[in-house]
């Protein structure tokens, strides 16, 4: 069964810390997507990779940056955290090969910065 | 760029009924793709549904089908004889253009519709 999983449910941090969210995927998809969900307003994207080591912006790409050092692994990095990056972090990935590829999602984690 | 509405925030239906959730969207490419979500309380994301754009025929999954209107460029999802467990949080999206070739094709999502099923 396919298979995206984030290294964590729930992180509490403290503004200013460096914060790594980690995700990891089974399926061999060349894609990997960072959303952020809050009420209201949605899943916006933050950063994409197509490819390994290649990454590109998405809609909010501010306070964040990623890492794609493997082709299952694609890292969200909050160089900073700040109160306003509280939010829930949703990872996905999906097939490059094909346009009605759905994205396959973690579970998410909730990060809570105070 | 890309937009996707829902401009029901919130909708309540009985059980067994149907009910629809609206979806507008806008862009200007000739190829795109309309997908449905579903967001129960656990939070994890469950894929419903596609419609491509060249699709003749409305898409249907199980209970669920798309009423897609491409000159209206609505695609609502209809769920049939709705369940208890269906209340969930429901996200339109919408499949963005290939980023340079490389096959990356983002999603666009609304804001999503909260639907509680009434016992």
């Amino acid at each position: 069964d396919v298979k995206v999983t984030q290294s964590s449910r729930y992180l509490v941090k403290r503004t200013g810390e460096k914060v790594f969210l980690e995700c990891v995927q089974d399926m061999d998809h060349e894609n990997m997507f960072w959303y952020r969900q809050d009420p209201g307003l949605g899943l916006r994207l933050i950063y994409f990779s197509y490819d390994v080591k290649m990454k590109e912006k998405g809609d909010i790409p501010e306070g964040y940056s990623v890492s794609r050092e493997k082709k299952e692994r694609f890292s969200l990095i909050l160089e900073s955290a700040s109160t306003n990056q509280t939010s829930m972090y949703l990872c996905a990935s999906n097939s490059g090969h094909y346009p009605n590829s759905p994205l396959h999602f973690g579970n998410g984690t909730r990060l809570t910065v105070t | 760029a890309q937009k996707i509405t829902q401009t029901q925030p919130g909708m309540f239906v009985q059980e067994k009924e149907a009910v629809t959730l609206d979806c507008t969207y806008d862009t200007s490419d000739q190829s795109y793709g309309l997908f449905w979500y579903k967001q129960p309380s656990s939070g994890e994301m469950i894929f419903l549904i596609y419609q491509g754009s060249y699709d003749e025929q409305n898409a249907t999954e199980g209970r669920y089908s798309l009423n897609f209107q491409k000159a209206r460029k609505s695609a609502n999802l209809v769920i049939s004889a709705s369940q208890l467990g269906d209340s969930a949080m429901y996200f339109c999206a919408m499949r963005g253009p290939a980023y340079s070739g490389a096959g990356s094709y983002q999603l666009t999502f609304g804001k999503g519709t909260k639907l509680s099923v009434i016992p």
